[in-house]
Parts: C-alpha cells; sequence; structure tokens
C-alpha cells in the first residue's frame, strides 16, 4: 500500500523564523517524484516544490526547500524567512512511476505568528 | 488565467438527491482528476481520466460515476447522494499523466449531505 504520513497536525513559527514540516512515504517504488503543496484558506492547491526521487540533490525554490532521505523515505519541507503568507495547510504526496495516481498525506496546518 | 474552474463553489442535497459536480481547465491538458477532501484524512483521489475518452476509478470511486465530455471538461455525477459524501471536492488536471507533472487544482466544491 502506498501511504504518506504527516506526523504534525499543526506547526506553528515567528515570522522571520525556520520552520520545517515533516512528512514520510512507503512504497516500493524505485522511481516516483515527491511534492509539497500549499492550500490557503482560499482552499485552492497550490505547488511549492517538487522533487524527483532519481536526483540526490534537495530541491529549492526560493525560501522553500527540502531535506530528502531516500533511504529513510523522508521529505520534509523547511521554509526560511517565514511570511504571513505563509499561513496555510501543507500536503506532501508523491506520486509512482505509473502516473496518474497522487498519493496525499493527511495536512500539517501553519501557523505564523506575527 | 482560469485554470481549472469548479462549478458551483458550495451545495446542500438532501440524502437520495441527485447533482453533478462541473469541471473545466483551459490549459490543454490531457488529464483529469477528482478528489475528495476529508478533515484527518487529506485527499484521496475518486476517478481520473487519463485522456479525452477514458476514464478509470481510483481509491474510492464507490457512488461516483464521471464523464469525460471533451478534452476540457471532466464531470463528477452523485447519483443517490449520501451522508458520508459530505466532502470538498477538487478537480485537478495536468498535462499527461506522467508523475512528473504538476497537477493544477481547482478551487473546490464544498458539499453537504443532508
Amino acid at each position: 500500500a502506498q501511504t504518506v504520513t504527516q506526523s504534525q497536525p499543526e506547526m506553528s513559527v515567528q515570522e522571520a523564523e525556520t520552520v520545517t514540516l515533516s512528512c514520510t512515504y512507503d512504497t516500493s517504488e524505485s522511481d516516483y517524484y515527491l511534492f509539497w503543496y500549499k492550500q490557503p484558506p482560499s482552499r485552492q492547491m497550490i505547488l511549492v516544490i517538487r522533487q524527483e526521487a532519481y536526483k540526490q540533490q534537495n530541491a529549492t525554490e526560493n525560501r522553500f526547500s527540502v531535506n530528502f532521505q531516500k533511504a529513510a523515505k523522508s521529505f520534509s519541507l523547511k521554509i526560511s524567512d517565514s511570511q504571513l503568507g505563509d499561513a496555510a495547510m501543507y500536503f506532501c504526496a508523491y506520486s509512482i512511476d505509473t502516473g496518474n495516481q497522487f498519493y496525499f498525506g493527511t495536512g500539517t496546518s501553519l501557523t505564523v505568528i506575527p | 488565467n482560469a485554470g481549472v474552474t469548479q462549478t458551483p463553489k458550495f451545495q446542500v442535497l438532501k440524502t437520495g438527491q441527485s447533482m453533478t459536480l462541473q469541471c473545466a481547465q483551459d490549459m490543454n491538458h490531457n488529464s483529469m482528476y477528482w478528489y475528495r477532501q476529508d478533515p484527518g484524512m487529506g485527499l484521496r483521489l475518486i476517478y481520473y481520466s487519463a485522456s479525452e475518452g477514458t476514464t478509470d476509478k481510483g481509491e474510492v470511486p464507490n457512488g461516483y460515476n464521471v464523464s469525460r465530455l471533451n478534452k476540457r471538461e471532466f464531470s463528477l455525477r452523485l447519483e443517490s447522494a449520501a451522508p458520508s459524501q459530505t466532502s470538498v471536492y477538487f478537480c485537478a488536471s495536468s498535462y499527461d499523466g506522467n508523475p512528473k507533472n504538476i497537477q493544477y487544482f481547482g478551487a473546490g466544491t464544498r458539499l453537504s449531505v443532508l
């Protein structure tokens, strides 16, 4: 079974500080892609960052970066210099090589404290 | 840019009523998806359409039917709504089913079945 676990239902961070959201997954596939999506109060899901499992280098997108540990099946998201607009629900997800199937975690609600 | 458009945004049904959720994308994407989002459970795939003219079951298809009307439109039908179908429904699209491709989401439909 394909599963994604986000063990932190809620997190908070002070504005301008750094926060890390955890994600672990379970798959027997060797090729897959990992994603972090953000869902603000408007509900529309937006891609934050993507990692290809065959790449060892961790993906970065401006203030967002990941720590991808393939052997540990871990894919955490680090948000640096947190801003009020970062407040949202964050979902970890992955897609296996056969495609057309995304598996999502249960989400982490991030609060940014001014 | 409209992206993925879902209608309606909100709907209240009585048990046994039927309704169709509409989804359209203007990005010339081949693949389209329907998810439901329930508290504490993340997003779960209901049905997907890898390309125009094809549809396949996802993780939770029972109680739903879909139609890929054309390349742009993918509708989700509840023939006889049940309270267990109270949820937020998201439509998404991607260029094709390649797992590396980003999924673009609509703003969701909040459905309550009384």
